[in-house]
């Protein structure tokens, strides 16, 4: 079955202390993005990479730090995870650039205290 | 700055009703607009994807429109079901690097017996 994954899908941690959310995707898709979610405010672009080794700054890139090493995977890295970063993730990938469907994973409720 | 303003906010209307959503945008250079819904927790899933050319697209009982002269779209609901139940998502993207979206905040439908 053609799809995103993501995990955890949910996160208790505390400030400082860094973690990893992966991010795999099985369809062969160039595109993968990183999103926000938080109420009111949308979906937002953390990071994104066009493909293999290139990886680009989104809306709100701050905090965060991305690898794309491999073509099915785009970690998602908080090295020192502070509270206004509780929020809902989403990973997503699409074919190419510009007219292509952006598939988007089940997401990771993260809650930093 | 690129925007998407969608409305109304939210929405409540009777199973087999129709409904339709709006969604204006600023977004420029122009590449595509797209429709998602997003159940509860759950990523978007993408509805329909519509260039600067299409003016109508539909996918079973959704259909979007587009007045590109006017940066207008709107998505038509037909015979609504519980299931319609969702926030539902305008995305525009612009044209150039990284694939750029921008998206709307959503509407969030309720359908009710």
């Amino acid at each position: 079955e053609a799809q995103v994954t993501q995990n955890p899908r949910y996160l208790i941690t505390v400030t400082g202390k860094k973690l990893t959310v992966t991010c795999s995707q099985n369809m062969n898709h160039e595109y993968m993005s990183w999103y926000r979610q938080d109420p009111g405010l949308g979906l937002r672009q953390i990071y994104y990479s066009m493909n293999v080794e290139v990886t680009d700054k989104g809306d709100v890139p701050e905090g965060y730090k991305v690898s794309r090493k491999e073509k099915r995977n785009f970690p998602l890295i908080l090295e020192s995870p502070s509270p206004n970063q509780t929020s809902l993730y989403f990973c997503a990938s699409s074919r190419q650039v510009s007219y292509n469907e952006q598939f988007f994973g089940p997401g990771t409720r993260l809650t930093v205290l | 700055k690129n925007q998407v303003e969608q409305s109304p906010q939210s929405l409540i209307i009777l199973e087999g009703k129709n409904c339709t959503l709006q969604c204006n945008y600023t977004v420029s250079p122009f590449s595509n607009l797209r429709w998602y819904k997003q159940d509860t927790g759950r990523g978007p899933v993408s509805l329909t994807i519509m260039t600067f050319s299409e003016n109508t697209k539909s996918n079973g009982r959704y259909t979007a429109t587009l007045d590109a002269d006017t940066k207008q779209s709107s998505l038509h609901i037909t015979a609504s079901q519980l299931s319609d139940s969702a926030s539902y998502i305008c995305v525009v993207s612009a044209t150039g690097g990284g694939n750029k979206l921008t998206f709307g905040t959503g509407t969030q439908l309720k359908v009710e017996l």
